[in-house]
């Protein structure tokens, strides 16, 4: 069974820009978490998405946006990237009503 | 605030030794906690699931949970050198529609 997928691997972007970073989660999950972790620091909450619907999201700016789309992939957006954006980006998701987070492997955000 | 403490370490143990990684909570609700691995530069890997006080074995992974103290431990038995990682505990606030809590980590290195 295919495990939790993100994309780009790896993503260069200029202080301004907007970066997209896309996720699938495992077959048969439904709700996808994302997490921000910046070097030597700790897993951030951004967002979290159920069945299509933004549940709850952490303290980011709302320049930090994103989607659920019907087949339970999802999108983080990222506006006006700013230096300190510079981060590893998860994304995890869960089954319906289970709390056990899988994540997928993440996506390397370098702003310039 | 909800929070999961963690020692940052680095912890230093020589190969073939007990590692003891220990973790406080403070949301006395909590009622699941999770232990993940994250090596250098990869994402967090699930190694056990805990949700009633005492232990819980898995090979040479042993996780220990008491409520009452609200903490947390993961023991690791014969350690490797591959075990050198970094070691996050998570708890699931008692709070529905909330992400897990992350702790900052303990950094573990084994010793040949």
């Amino acid at each position: 069974e295919a495990g939790v997928t993100q994309s780009p691997t790896h993503l260069i972007k200029t202080r301004g820009q907007q970066a997209t970073l896309r996720c699938s989660p495992i077959s048969g999950h439904t709700s996808v978490y994302w997490y921000q972790q910046a070097l030597g620091l700790g897993l951030q909450f951004l967002l979290w998405y159920d069945e299509g619907e933004e549940r709850n999201r952490g303290n980011f700016p709302p320049r930090f946006s994103g989607r659920q789309f019907p087949n339970y992939s999802s999108e983080l957006n990222v506006n006006a990237l700013e230096l300190e954006d510079s981060a590893l980006y998860l994304c995890a998701s869960t089954a319906f009503l289970q709390e056990t987070q899988y994540f997928g492997p993440g996506t390397r955000l370098l702003v310039l | 605030q909800k929070e999961v403490e963690q020692n940052s370490g680095p912890l230093s143990v020589p190969e073939g030794a007990i590692a003891s990684l220990n973790c406080t909570y403070s949301d006395r609700g909590s009622q699941s906690f999770f232990w993940y691995r994250q090596y250098s530069g990869k994402s967090p890997e699930l190694i056990m699931s805990i949700y009633s006080n005492g232990d819980k074995e898995d090979g040479r992974f042993t996780a220990q949970l008491n409520k009452a103290s609200q903490y947390v431990s993961l023991l690791i038995r014969d350690s490797q050198p591959s075990d050198s990682a970094t070691y996050l505990c998570a708890a699931a606030p008692n709070q529905a529609g909330t992400a897990l809590i992350f702790g900052k980590g303990t950094t573990l290195s084994v010793s040949s």
